[in-house]
C-alpha cells in the first residue's frame, strides 16, 4: 500500500514569490492534515479536512496561506506571497477519520527555503 | 489551551541500555497520547500510543506509561539499538475530532 505522497520534496524560492505544495493521502483516508514543522520543534497543525470540508483552519494564516481539497482526495497548500519566516518543512498526514482510529500517517514533507 | 512539555531535549545512551523520555500535559480532558519517531528527512511515524483508560502499554522493546493524576506519560525503550537513533515526539489529544498537541521532541543518540 502506498503511503502519503508529497511533492515537491524541496523548494527554494525568493521572498514575495508564490509556492504550492501537493499531497495525495492514503487511499480511503477521509481526514487530511497539513502541518508546518520548524527546525527543532514538533509539527504545528495548519488545517484539517474531513473529506472536502475544512473543519479546523484556526491556525492557518489566511492572509497569505490557502488550501483546497477538491473531491475530497488530494490537496494543495499555497503560500502567496512567501516570507522569510515561512521557511520550514510542510508535512501532510492522513487518517481514516473513524472516531475509533486516531493514528495519523505522515508523508515525507516538503522542505521550503525562502531567501 | 493544551500544552505538552517534553524532556530531555537530547538523550545519549550506550547501545543496549534503556532510554526514558518524559512528557507532561496540561489539559485533564486529554485522553489519547501517541509517541512518534522521526528519522532524518522523513515524516513522523507512530510507534506506540495509549488511551486514558490504560496505565501501561508494551510492544516488544517499547513501552508507554501514563499517570493521569500527575498528568504525565513516559516512553521507555529497552535494549537500545543503533536504529533507535531519531527524534521522538510525544503528543496529546482530547479525541480524534481534536488536534494533536505536540511536544518539542527529544533527540535520542545511541552510542556504539
Amino acid at each position: 500500500e502506498a503511503g502519503v505522497v508529497q511533492s515537491p520534496r524541496y523548494k527554494i524560492i525568493e521572498k514575495k514569490q508564490p509556492v504550492a505544495f501537493w499531497c495525495n493521502p492514503i487511499s480511503g483516508h477521509n481526514t487530511l492534515y497539513w502541518y508546518r514543522q520548524n527546525l527543532g520543534q514538533g509539527p504545528e497543525l495548519l488545517i484539517r479536512y474531513e473529506n472536502e470540508e475544512a473543519v479546523d483552519d484556526s491556525q492557518l494564516p489566511k492572509d497569505r496561506f490557502s488550501a483546497e481539497r477538491l473531491k475530497g482526495v488530494d490537496s494543495t497548500l499555497k503560500i502567496q506571497p512567501a516570507e522569510l519566516g515561512d521557511s520550514a518543512v510542510y508535512l501532510c498526514a492522513s487518517s481514516l477519520g473513524d472516531l475509533r482510529t486516531y493514528e495519523q500517517y505522515f508523508g515525507p514533507g516538503t522542505r521550503l527555503t525562502v531567501t | 489551551g493544551e500544552n505538552v512539555e517534553q524532556h530531555p531535549s537530547t538523550l545519549s545512551v550506550q547501545e543496549g541500555d534503556s532510554a526514558v523520555i518524559k512528557c507532561t500535559y496540561s489539559d485533564s480532558a486529554s485522553n489519547y497520547f501517541p509517541w512518534y519517531k522521526q528519522e532524518l528527512g522523513k515524516g513522523p511515524q507512530l510507534i506506540i500510543d495509549i488511551r486514558s483508560n490504560v496505565g501501561e502499554k508494551k510492544d516488544q522493546r517499547i513501552a508507554v506509561t501514563l499517570n493521569k493524576t500527575a498528568k504525565h506519560f513516559s516512553l521507555h525503550i529497552t535494549e537500545t539499538q543503533p536504529e533507535d537513533s531519531a527524534v521522538y515526539f510525544c503528543a496529546a489529544s482530547k479525541g480524534s475530532n481534536y488536534q494533536l498537541i505536540w511536544g518539542a521532541g527529544t533527540k535520542l543518540i545511541i552510542k556504539p
